[in-house]
Order: structure tokens, then C-alpha cells, then sequence
């Protein structure tokens, strides 16, 4: 079956340096690739959206690489900032044959200490 | 310009109960979705409405059920609940036109927290 893995241990890192955060799927063709951040008690915000024939994507100091051979997404914060910290989660869709699905990682909390 | 709203925010139901959700999407949007999200889990596909009838559905039991109405907002509904429903559930809006197009990038609202007794 469909399957998303994402580090399910917290990531603490220092402000400043960059988070790598891992999202491995399996089982599945994705006709691309979302990152959500979620908030307690807050429900999900989009974040970056790749698509299957992009290697990598940046907005601001986000950026996000997507490789179909190895059924991998990292995503990167440079220069992290406490206010980054939250939980990142990834979502994989297909194209308009299945548009309505996505399927999420259980999300990894980022902890960005000043 | 208002998001996706929910309500109730939080709900407390016993088993065998029945409960309703309600949804009104982000203005412009004409495609609700709505997600069951477990305690330190991703959110689960519950179903998607478009045109006031349901497009695709995941993998959950004809207990829960959905409307959408013609002004778009919509209810989801859980019938004879399980201590297993307990979660919180996340309505996301979208436009259909990008879906079709590939890029399904959803607005969420903030949840409905239901907890089963």
C-alpha cells in the first residue's frame, strides 16, 4: 500500500543554521509534491508545491528538492528562526485523474532554539 | 478577506452518537475537502464535494457522510461514533479549475476537534 515517511523524531536544531527536513514515499507515482506547515492547534498552510518533472523549488529561504528515482523530498529553512517552529508535513497527489486525494507523512516538528 | 472557517471548534460526543461538522470554504473557491487528523498523525482523506456531490472518497466507512450546498459551504456527519473518531477535522477548500490543472493546493481551516467518550 501507499506509504509516506517523514523523520518522526523531533529536529531540534540552532537559530541560524539550515533544517533538512525528509519525506520517502513508496508505492506510489505522484504527479507532485506539497509541503504544509502546521501550528498547534492550527489546521495546515501551504507552503511549496513541486511538481514530478522539477528537481528543485525556492521561495525565500525555503527550497525544496524532489527526486522521483530515489521517491524522495528534502526540505530545507536556511537561517532558521525560532518562529519556524512548527510541524512540516508533505502531501503527494497525482494529476487530474485523482485530483481530489492527497496523501500526507505524519509531519516532523522542527525546534528552532534562539 | 475570510478563510476557511469551521465549527464547532470542539465537540464532545459519547458512543453511538451522531455528529455534524460545518465548513464554509475560503471565498472564491468552489471545492470543500475534508481530512480526519489523529493525534500526531498526517490528515487522512475523508472526501472531496464539487457541484454539490462527492467526487472522490477515501478509505472511511459509510458512517460518515458529507453535503455540500449550493453557496458551496459544507457538513460532514458521523453516525453511531466510535472512541476511534476521535480526531480533528480539517475542511480544506481549493478551486476545481486548478485541480484539473494539477495543482491542488488546499486552504485549511483551523479543525473541528471531536472527542468520543
Amino acid at each position: 500500500s501507499q506509504k509516506i515517511e517523514q523523520n518522526s523524531e523531533a529536529l531540534n536544531i540552532q537559530e541560524g543554521k539550515t533544517a533538512t527536513l525528509t519525506c520517502n514515499y513508496t508505492n506510489y507515482s505522484p504527479a507532485y509534491l506539497q509541503w504544509y506547515r502546521q501550528d498547534p492547534g492550527r489546521g495546515p498552510v501551504f507552503l511549496l508545491l513541486i511538481r514530478e518533472n522539477e528537481k528543485e523549488k525556492r521561495k525565500e529561504r525555503l527550497k525544496v528538492t524532489f527526486d522521483t528515482t530515489l521517491k524522495q523530498s528534502l526540505f530545507h529553512i536556511t537561517a532558521s528562526q525560532p518562529a519556524d517552529s512548527a510541524t512540516y508535513l508533505c502531501a503527494l497527489g497525482r494529476g487530474s485523474s485523482n485530483t481530489g486525494k492527497l496523501i500526507f507523512g505524519q509531519g516532523t516538528t522542527l525546534q528552532v532554539k534562539p | 478577506d475570510a478563510g476557511v472557517t469551521q465549527s464547532p471548534t470542539h465537540l464532545i460526543k459519547t458512543r453511538g452518537q451522531q455528529v455534524t461538522l460545518r465548513c464554509s470554504p475560503k471565498s472564491g473557491h468552489d471545492t470543500v475537502s475534508w481530512y480526519q487528523q489523529a493525534l500526531g498523525q498526517g490528515p487522512q482523506f475523508i472526501f472531496q464535494y464539487y457541484e454539490e456531490e462527492e467526487r472522490q472518497r477515501g478509505n472511511f466507512p459509510d458512517r460518515f457522510s458529507g453535503h455540500q450546498f449550493p453557496n458551496y459551504s459544507s457538513e460532514l456527519n458521523v453516525n453511531a461514533l466510535l472512541l476511534g473518531d476521535s480526531a480533528l477535522y480539517l475542511c480544506a477548500s481549493s478551486f476545481l479549475s486548478n485541480l484539473n490543472s494539477g495543482a491542488n493546493v488546499l486552504t485549511f481551516g483551523a479543525g473541528s476537534r471531536l472527542t468520543v467518550l
